[in-house]
């Protein structure tokens, strides 16, 4: 069945450093990934809508200049954190849609801690 | 702003209980979905509900549509401890963006 991964699993960085974290989908094409954080025991709050191409469509809230987001191409959508914080380690959840049939799939997630 | 409310928040039982978790909206869903979602692992759907009234069975899981499309409930029989997780409903709105309830953390206990 379709894949979606994320790489990394997890990441701990320093603080005021830059993380980026990859989704790609492994056996379809995906113009649209959407991406997700959750902090413990809490729900998915959708944070951006990535398409392939073009620039991505931030949630209300959201620091469009903290979170980049590229999409280059249709397999890989890219999650960048900014000068990371402590108050942004979260899970963050890729979401793919495929292109053809519009199912679509989670990735893993990433565990971002930042110190 | 979440637009669905999950309820309960928590729930902790016995094996062998039964449960349900409820899901609602002041608005119409054109369709709702149900994920589980395990510590550390992305959510996995569970199942598709589009149509009112209607009821889906997947195993032990019974999830219902609510007549007026507003509300959802999933329902669990003789829970087991392999039930254990996080139960999302979730609607999708514009532009196939989904947003999520609030959540419910089940903890089935041997």
């Amino acid at each position: 069945g379709a894949v979606v991964s994320q790489h990394p699993s997890r990441v701990i960085c320093k603080s005021g450093t830059s993380v980026k974290i990859e989704c790609r989908s492994l056996d379809f094409q995906a113009t649209t990934m959407f991406w997700y954080r959750q902090f413990p025991k809490k729900s998915l709050m959708l944070m951006a809508t990535s398409n392939e191409g073009s620039k991505a469509t931030y949630e209300q809230g959201v620091e469009k200049d903290k979170f980049l987001i590229n999409h280059a191409s249709l397999t890989l959508s890219t999650l960048t954190v900014t000068s990371a914080h402590p108050e942004d380690s979260s899970f963050y959840i890729c979401r793919a849609e495929d292109r053809g049939t519009y199912e679509q799939y989670f990735g893993p997630g990433t565990r971002l801690t930042v110190t | 702003t979440q637009l669905l409310e999950q309820s309960p928040q928590f729930l902790s039982i016995q094996e062998g209980e039964n449960l349900t978790v409820y899901c609602n909206s002041s608005s119409v869903f054109s369709s709702l979905q149900w994920y589980r979602q395990e510590p550390g692992e992305g959510p996995v759907l569970l199942v598709t509900v589009v149509t009112g009234g209607e009821v889906k069975k997947l195993k032990r899981l019974t999830f219902q549509f609510g007549d007026a499309r507003k509300d959802s409930s999933l329902h669990i029989t003789a829970a087991q401890p392999g039930d254990t997780g996080l139960y999302l409903c979730a609607k999708e709105t514009s532009g196939s963006r989904l947003t999520f309830g609030e959540g419910t953390q089940l903890t089935v206990n041997p």
